[in-house]
């Protein structure tokens, strides 16, 4: 079974619609986090979570909420999507060390498509 | 921002040594460089870190010049399966909530048979 899970795992949706995309792990990690992938670009943070309750803002939090009520699960809310919100999200988890290390786990994305 | 730059893409012959560079320019001391790689969709997969220090894994090496501004990626026998876009990434921020990554645009590596 997959560490990081993500549902669903394609999504279409039309303009107005809210929307909210879940994450689960199993890897026991306190840290997670979402991001959000555009044809070509490289990953851009949305939000990211260190702790239960614990929320910070990214790169590109506008037009996005989350949750984080349980260590296992982070998830995102877009309260009223729009088209430019089509995108490639991912979700990855991460656990506190005090060294350098701080290799992320991702899911395997999800797919959303906003009409 | 990203604060690094990659070729867009890069070739490969199968069982050659791919070597992919990157340039960090503005990286500061206690930035550390990330490599991950991402196979069609996938969620992105991990490869190596390092500091200032040179690193080898089982997956791959980080050779990173004395003055940090760049760094290579070296696969030592590139398979077809090592074919994906190539992350270099800086992670920068202090311990606690600062500490992120920032990826750049990557570069696509093609290994022919």
């Amino acid at each position: 079974d997959a560490d990081v899970t993500q549902t669903p795992r394609n999504r279409i949706t039309k303009t107005g619609k809210r929307i909210m995309l879940e994450c689960s792990q199993t890897k026991g990690h306190d840290r997670m986090y979402w991001y959000r992938q555009d044809p070509g670009l490289g990953l851009r943070l949305i939000y990211y979570s260190f702790d239960v309750k614990d929320i910070n803002k990214g790169e590109i939090s506008d037009g996005y909420s989350v949750s984080r009520q349980a260590q296992a699960k982070f998830s995102l809310s877009l309260e009223s999507a729009i088209p430019n919100q089509t995108a490639l999200y991912f979700c990855a988890t991460t656990h506190r060390t005090s060294g350098g290390s701080n290799e992320q786990f991702f899911g395997p994305g999800t797919r959303l498509t906003v009409l | 921002d990203a604060k690094t730059t990659q070729p867009p893409s890069m070739d490969c012959a199968e069982g050659r040594a791919a070597n992919l560079p990157c340039n960090h320019s503005t990286i500061s001391g206690n930035e550390y460089v990330y490599w991950y790689r991402q196979i069609h969709s996938q969620g992105p997969q991990y490869i190596i870190h390092g500091l200032k220090n040179n690193e080898t894994n089982e997956m791959a090496s980080l050779i990173i010049t004395e003055d940090r501004k760049s760094s290579t990626l070296i696969l030592p026998h590139a398979t077809l399966r090592d074919t994906a876009v190539y992350y270099c990434i800086v992670r920068v921020g202090n311990a606690g909530n600062n500490r992120k990554l920032i990826w750049g645009l990557g570069t696509s590596l093609a290994v022919n048979p």
